[in-house]
């Protein structure tokens, strides 16, 4: 069964707790990116990768870590040090040979931090 | 000015009537635009991709491009109720390594 997974869906933390999203991917696909999107808005992109052990910041990267140490993998932490954490977080990813350049989405994971 | 714009509706539209939803880019060099569609608490899903100057149909949707206006809208014909959506504007930007999205037009077609 191919396609990206995000775990959990639902997610509730506390303040002041650093919190790990799980994005996974089996489409082969080399490029993954992750997205917080709140309500009413679009989406924001927060950090990318196009290969593995490498990633670059988006435009709202504060307050936020990533890794990439394998092609189906790519985690978001959500630090303490974001101070609005509260949202819905969309992981993507895209063929680094698709000519087409679209992404594709995850089902996504709401985090609840209170 | 937001690289991409969309009107935030809410877009309100009778069933079995078309629904025209707009956007506009500010970056020329853009090459590659997309529409999603959201439907609430889900994900976005994409149903269209256009890449040059024209008409792009796909069942009941078509896509239109101007890139010398710098606008990508979308009509969906025969509307449904199954419709009623968000639907998100996309463009890439930097080589296309991303993509900005608008912050998306609320549809609703009403029975």
């Amino acid at each position: 069964d191919g396609g990206i997974t995000q775990s959990p869906k639902y997610l509730f933390r506390k303040e002041g707790q650093n919190v790990t999203l799980s994005c996974e991917q089996n489409l082969n696909h080399d490029a993954m990116y992750w997205y917080r999107q709140d309500p009413g808005q679009g989406l924001r992109l927060i950090y990318y990768s196009q290969i593995v052990n490498d990633f670059q910041k988006g435009d709202i990267a504060e307050g936020y870590s990533v890794s990439r140490e394998k092609k189906e993998s790519f985690p978001l932490t959500v630090t303490s040090a974001q101070k609005n954490p509260t949202a819905f977080y969309l992981c993507a990813t895209r063929s680094r040979f698709s000519i087409s350049y679209e992404q594709y989405f995850g089902p996504g994971t709401r985090l609840t931090v209170t | 000015q937001k690289e991409v714009e969309q009107n935030s509706g809410p877009l309100s539209v009778p069933e079995g009537a078309i629904a025209s939803l707009n956007c506009t880019y500010s970056d020329r060099v853009s090459q590659s635009f997309f529409w999603y569609r959201q439907y609430s608490g889900k994900s976005p899903e994409l149903i269209m991709s256009i890449y040059s100057n024209g008409d792009k149909e796909d069942g009941r949707f078509t896509a239109q491009l101007n890139k010398a206006s710098q606008y990508v809208s979308l009509l969906i014909r025969d509307s449904q109720p199954s419709d009623s959506a968000t639907y998100l504007c996309a463009v890439t930007i930097q080589g296309a390594q991303k993509l900005v999205f608008g912050q998306g037009t609320r549809l609703t077609i009403n029975p």
